[in-house]
């Protein structure tokens, strides 16, 4: 079975550009969550979808972020545009509705310079 | 405030030695799940364990071990007879059962020297 996969693995742009990072959960999992760690610090939550529904967007940090998740399958968040202080892994997890650990996929590192 | 404190930044030992890591937690919810993540040098956090807040049974799984007792907020991570494929970064992860939402500590960076 495929595991929770994200592209790119690593991203590096420059300031005030867009960046668009992609998650695609484990099939038939309903629940998806976007993470992200800021170098040295903790996983921090971003946002949770339940099928193609924002269930909870509490984490993310400001209206440069956008998250999306077409037909409640896969999961894009941009960042638009991309300051330095958005630097880190950028995590996605998915899990089943009512199940309650989660999978995590490799991250996407993003590097703004 | 943080929910989860692992306060082992970093620890080195020599292969075949037994460690510990910490994780200590803070909630007011009394349902909730306690989880340990493992982030090898790929990069993708691996699950490996979670207790439910009514079970403080230690489980043993091989060469690791849990240690989750309520009188503490602790929920300590045994790895023994530690080889090099153990280096890792450790995270403990706490989960209320009034939100969805993962809490993480800063996580602990072991190195297993061989």
């Amino acid at each position: 079975e495929a595991g929770v996969t994200q592209f790119p693995s690593h991203s590096v742009i420059e300031k005030g550009q867009t960046v668009t990072l992609r998650c695609d959960p484990i099939s038939g999992h309903d629940n998806l969550y976007w993470y992200r760690r800021v170098m040295g610090k903790e996983i921090k939550f971003l946002l949770h979808f339940v099928k193609e529904s924002k269930q909870d967007e509490s984490g993310m940090p400001n209206n440069r972020f956008l998250a999306e998740r077409t037909g409640g399958t896969y999961s894009t968040l941009k960042v638009q545009p991309a300051e330095l202080e958005d630097s880190g892994v950028y995590f996605c997890a998915s899990s089943p509705l009512r199940r309650t650990e989660a999978f995590f996929g490799q991250g996407t590192r993003l590097t703004v310079v | 405030a943080q929910k989860v404190t692992q306060a082992q930044t970093e620890i080195s030992v020599v292969e075949k030695e037994d460690v510990t890591l910490d994780c200590v937690y803070e909630t007011r919810d009394t349902t909730y799940y306690l989880f340990w993540y493992k982030q090898p040098p790929s990069g993708e956090l691996v699950f490996l364990i979670r207790r439910n807040s009514f079970d403080e049974q230690n489980e043993i799984s091989g060469r690791y071990s849990w240690n989750f007792q309520k009188s503490t907020s602790s929920f300590n991570f045994t790895i023994t007879a530690s080889q090099v494929v153990d280096s890792a970064v450790y995270f403990c992860a706490l989960s209320e059962a009034s939100s969805n939402q993962f809490y993480f500590g800063t996580g602990t960076s072991l190195t297993v020297i061989p």
